[in-house]
């Protein structure tokens, strides 16, 4: 069965705090995306991996960094916590859409961590 | 900017209803559609996904896709209560360091009462 575990469900830091958010999956996916959803604002890219060490920026990478040293593990790095970071993030994984075979040529069903509720006091 | 709109509702449906939501894309070189369902409090799982242009259908959800128009939707026949959830729309529009990149709509919250 699928599974893409983050590390912690509920978080509670200060501002100005360092914090690691921890993504594993176990199916052998190269792809890795983290995502935060905020009311209103839907799910927004903050960066993906398409494969170890590979990283690309996504739509608001601001405020955040990533390290993918091995296949499994996706970290998202908060160098400096601040309250508008306060979200729900949520970890995803995807096998390499390229070699998927299937209806088309770019396939690629996202599965989705159970999320991480930051808030940033 | 790619973008993926959506309404985002909330729809409101009685049991037993067809309900119908939509999803348009800007990039008319997308070639990957999904749905996927949201509870509250939960993540999102895929339900349905759509590449070639008309129908798809699956159980009691049917996927429509019109690359013309740039436009997908799901309709789901004989809804339930345990259907209310809000349902993302995602598109692979962007390519970046050899992977296609989803982007997702706001979602929109559909609500089934009894």
């Amino acid at each position: 069965d699928v599974k893409v575990t983050q590390s912690s469900r509920y978080l509670v830091k200060r501002t100005g705090e360092k914090v690691f958010l921890e993504c594993v999956q176990d199916m052998d996916h190269e792809n890795m995306f983290w995502y935060r959803q905020d009311p209103g604002l839907g799910l927004r890219l903050i960066y993906f991996s398409y494969d170890v060490k590979m990283k690309e920026k996504g739509d608001i990478p601001e405020g955040y960094s990533v390290s993918r040293e091995k296949k499994e593990r996706f970290s998202l790095i908060l160098e400096s916590a601040s309250t508008n970071q306060t979200s729900m993030y949520l970890c995803a994984s995807r096998l390499e859409t390229i070699r998927m075979s299937g209806e088309g040529p770019n396939t690629g069903e996202l599965f989705f961590g159970e999320g991480s509720r930051l808030t940033v006091l | 900017q790619k973008e993926v709109e959506q309404n985002s509702g909330p729809l409101s449906v009685p049991e037993g209803a067809i309900a119908s939501l939509n999803c348009t894309y800007s990039d008319r070189g997308s070639q990957s559609f999904f749905w996927y369902r949201q509870y509250s409090g939960k993540s999102p799982e895929l339900i349905m996904s759509i590449y070639s242009n008309g129908d798809k259908e699956d159980g009691r959800f049917t996927a429509q896709l019109n690359k013309a128009s740039q436009y997908v939707s799901l309709l789901i026949r004989d809804s339930q209560p345990s259907d209310s959830a809000t349902y993302l729309c995602a598109v692979n529009e962007g390519w970046s360091g050899g992977s296609y990149i989803p982007t997702f709509g706001r979602g929109t919250s559909l609500i089934v009462h009894p």
